[in-house]
């Protein structure tokens, strides 16, 4: 799977929009783009995952550049509670690696007041 | 719908001894995988399970273990613990090809 590359922290004002960016510059075709973040003393959760469009949900919008090479995870109104380690993953879902995810050391994002 | 379920939550064990971990996955979910995380090594892949069989192993030694039973309930053994095995033990369940992991919160294993 492609290795990413991710910023080791980023802060943010509370209410302001937080972009958390990630380089997948190996990224293959068939890879897609995952983001999950985790709060002190919590298992990972899931965010957001996407293959070349931009997607949204309640959580957060995935913006993936036109070539792949990096992406941008999105927190419109970040609040306290988005204060995480954000890690963006790049991931083949064909059966054998249905659960196996690479995880680097992932953005630890803090949210100020 | 019930998130992944881990039990113990928190476990304190002494070197040489072994241990048990369970994990309950999401209702539905066939597929369970077990991680590793510390804070010198982050998250590490241990091992995942798919209708009862092994299918996918990390580069841990032979002391980490684990099953899955008919039902989907995985639980992980490590034997002869060491004080490096200390970490917290994740587990994550997933429905089926480009699905998402719902991670559990995890057992803290503490080994003195």
């Amino acid at each position: 799977d492609a290795k990413t590359t991710q910023p080791t922290s980023m802060d943010c004002a509370e209410g302001r929009a937080a972009n958390l960016p990630c380089n997948h510059s190996t990224i293959s075709g068939n890879e897609y783009v995952y983001w999950y973040r985790q709060i002190h003393s919590q298992g990972p959760q899931y965010i957001i995952h996407g293959l070349k469009n931009n997607e949204t949900n309640e959580m957060a919008s995935l913006i993936i550049t036109e070539d792949r090479k990096s992406s941008t995870l999105i927190l419109p109104h970040a609040t306290l509670r988005d204060t995480a380690v954000y890690y963006c993953i790049v991931r083949v879902d064909r059966g054998s690696t249905l659960g196996r995810l690479y995880f680097g050391r992932g953005t630890q994002l803090t949210v100020w007041p | 719908k019930a998130g992944v379920t881990q039990t113990p939550r928190y476990l304190i064990k002494t070197r040489g001894q072994q241990v048990t971990l369970s994990c309950s996955p999401i209702s539905g979910h066939r597929s369970v995988s077990w991680y590793q995380q510390t804070p010198g090594q982050g998250l590490q892949f241990l091992f995942e399970y798919f209708s009862e069989t092994q299918r996918n192993k990390g580069n841990f030694p032979g002391r980490f273990s684990g099953r899955q039973f008919s039902n989907s309930r995985s639980e992980m053994n490590v034997s002869t613990l060491e004080l490096g095995d200390s970490a917290l033990y994740l587990c994550a369940s997933s429905l089926a090809f480009n699905s998402p992991l719902h991670f559990g919160n995890g057992t803290r294993l503490t080994v003195t």
